[in-house]
C-alpha cells in the first residue's frame, strides 16, 4: 500500500521569507509524478506543482521549487518569498502504481504572517 | 474550458435520508474519481471511473455508498440512510486519459443532522 507522511502538521513563516514542507512516500514504482497541493480556506484544490520521478532536474513554478531525493523517497516543497496569500493547508500526494488513484499525505498548514 | 464542475456545494440531510452528490467532468476528459476528506485531513481515495464503468472501488465503503458515470451527464456518487459520520468535504476530480495529473472540483461539503 502506499504511504505519503508529512511530519509537519503546522508552520509558519513570515512574509518575504522562504519555508520548507517536507514530505516522505513509499511506493514500489520507479516512473511516477509527485505533486505538491494547496488547498486555501475556501477548500479548492489548487496543483501548486508536479514532478516527473525519471526527472533529476527539481521542478520549479515561480516561487514554488521541490528538492527531490529519490532514493530518499523524499519531496519536500520550497515557498521563496511568501505572501499572505500561501497561507493555506498543503498536501503532498503519491499516485498508486496503476496511476488511478492518489494517495494523499496528512497535510501541512502553512500560516504566513504579516 | 469550464472547470471540474460540482453540485451542490453544500448538501444538508437528516440521518437516514439520501444524499447525491453530483460532479461534472472537465470537457474532453472521461476519467472520474471520487474523494472524500474529513475534518483535519487529507484527502482519501473513494472511486475511479470511466464513462460507464467503475474501474476500481477500493474506497469506497461496500454499504450504503455507490456511484455511477452515465454516457451522459454527470457522474454521481449516491450515500443512502445518510448518518452523522458521512458528514465530511467531497471532491470530484477528472482526468483524460487515466494517466496522473488530476483536476479537482471544488467539492461538495455534506452535514448530516
Amino acid at each position: 500500500a502506499q504511504t505519503v507522511t508529512q511530519s509537519q502538521p503546522e508552520m509558519s513563516v513570515q512574509e518575504a521569507e522562504t519555508v520548507t514542507l517536507s514530505c516522505t512516500y513509499d511506493t514500489s514504482e520507479n516512473n511516477y509524478y509527485l505533486f505538491w497541493y494547496k488547498q486555501p480556506p475556501s477548500r479548492q484544490m489548487i496543483l501548486v506543482i508536479r514532478q516527473e520521478a525519471y526527472k533529476q532536474q527539481n521542478a520549479t513554478e515561480n516561487r514554488f521549487s521541490v528538492n527531490f531525493q529519490k532514493a530518499a523517497k523524499s519531496f519536500s516543497l520550497k515557498i521563496s518569498d511568501s505572501q499572505l496569500g500561501d497561507t493555506a493547508m498543503y498536501f503532498c500526494a503519491v499516485p498508486n502504481n496503476a496511476g488511478n488513484m492518489l494517495t494523499f499525505g496528512g497535510g501541512t498548514r502553512l500560516m504566513v504572517k504579516p | 474550458n469550464a472547470g471540474v464542475m460540482q453540485n451542490p456545494r453544500h448538501l444538508v440531510r437528516r440521518r437516514g435520508q439520501e444524499a447525491r452528490l453530483r460532479c461534472s467532468p472537465m470537457k474532453g476528459h472521461s476519467h472520474v474519481y471520487w474523494y472524500r476528506q474529513l475534518p483535519e485531513e487529507g484527502l482519501k481515495f473513494m472511486v475511479y471511473l470511466q464513462k460507464e464503468n467503475i474501474i476500481d472501488e477500493s474506497g469506497m465503503p461496500k454499504e450504503r455508498f455507490s456511484a455511477e458515470f452515465p454516457k451522459e451527464g454527470p457522474s454521481i456518487l449516491r450515500i443512502q440512510q445518510v448518518v452523522r459520520g458521512d458528514s465530511a468535504a467531497y471532491f470530484c476530480a477528472s482526468s483524460p486519459d487515466g494517466n496522473n495529473e488530476q483536476f479537482f472540483g471544488p467539492g461538495t461539503r455534506l452535514t448530516v443532522l
